[in-house]
């Protein structure tokens, strides 16, 4: 049968390099844009938020850069550790609409770091 | 542990019953969501509440699907006449619900089997 939702975009690094992961959004309207990180069995953990009046957050040893022209949203995650292995998913959430409560997520990034 | 909870964790079903699933959100967090993850994908909206109020339902909630939330802290996500479709990790979530784009906090959800 068809197996699409397998073939997750994978980024592999080594312990100690940057990693970037992109993810486009679809809906020019977002206001609000969230990366999480999902380990294996567990729930979405929420890494770094940035909102559309920004181009560029950061946080702790993370990075959310943001370009609405384009409507693409990258995390950097520098100096990358086996523990950050995880699938991550953008979010986008248009909270100035009609459906302020919901989230919108991507197809999310498998990332594999090797020591 | 405050974060949020859910029960029971995994969940094994015959085709054709019932199942109920909790939630407790974080405490003082108005707002709680319902969100659907099937395998290799992103968390799918179903339903959130603000407080009691069930403000916004997914198409995804068919009608054998129904969410309370009645005294604005706890909910309850039921499942009728489980079908082999509803296979998936059912995932809470709640936000402070202060303005607009709130964070949203996950659960470690409901892994649900329909046999």
């Amino acid at each position: 049968g068809e197996s699409v939702g397998l073939h997750l975009p994978t980024l592999s690094v080594q312990e100690g390099d940057n990693s970037i992961i992109n993810c486009a959004y679809s809906n020019s309207a977002s206001d609000y844009f969230i990366w999480y990180k999902q380990e294996s069995g567990k729930g979405p953990q929420f890494i770094i938020d940035i909102r559309s009046n920004m181009d560029k957050r950061q946080g702790q040893r993370v990075t959310v850069l943001l370009n609405k022209t384009v409507k693409h949203l990258s995390l950097q995650i520098a100096a990358t550790q086996p523990g950050d292995s995880a699938v991550y998913f953008c979010a986008e959430n248009n909270a100035g609409g009609t459906s302020y409560g919901k989230l919108t997520f991507g197809q999310g990034t498998i990332l594999t770091v090797h020591p | 542990d405050t974060g949020v909870s859910q029960n029971p964790r995994h969940k094994i079903t015959k085709r054709g019953q019932n199942v109920t699933f909790r939630c407790d959100p974080i405490s003082e967090h108005n707002r709680l969501y319902w969100y659907r993850q099937t395998l290799g994908q992103g968390p799918e909206f179903l339903t959130y509440f603000q407080n009691e109020a069930q403000l916004e339902k997914s198409r995804l909630l068919s009608d054998r699907f129904s969410a309370e939330r009645p005294k604005g802290s706890f909910s309850t996500l039921e499942i009728q006449r489980t079908e082999q479709g509803d296979s998936a990790m059912y995932l809470c979530a709640s936000s402070p619900g202060q303005g607009d784009g709130d964070t949203q906090y996950f659960g470690p959800g409901t892994r649900l089997t329909v046999l």
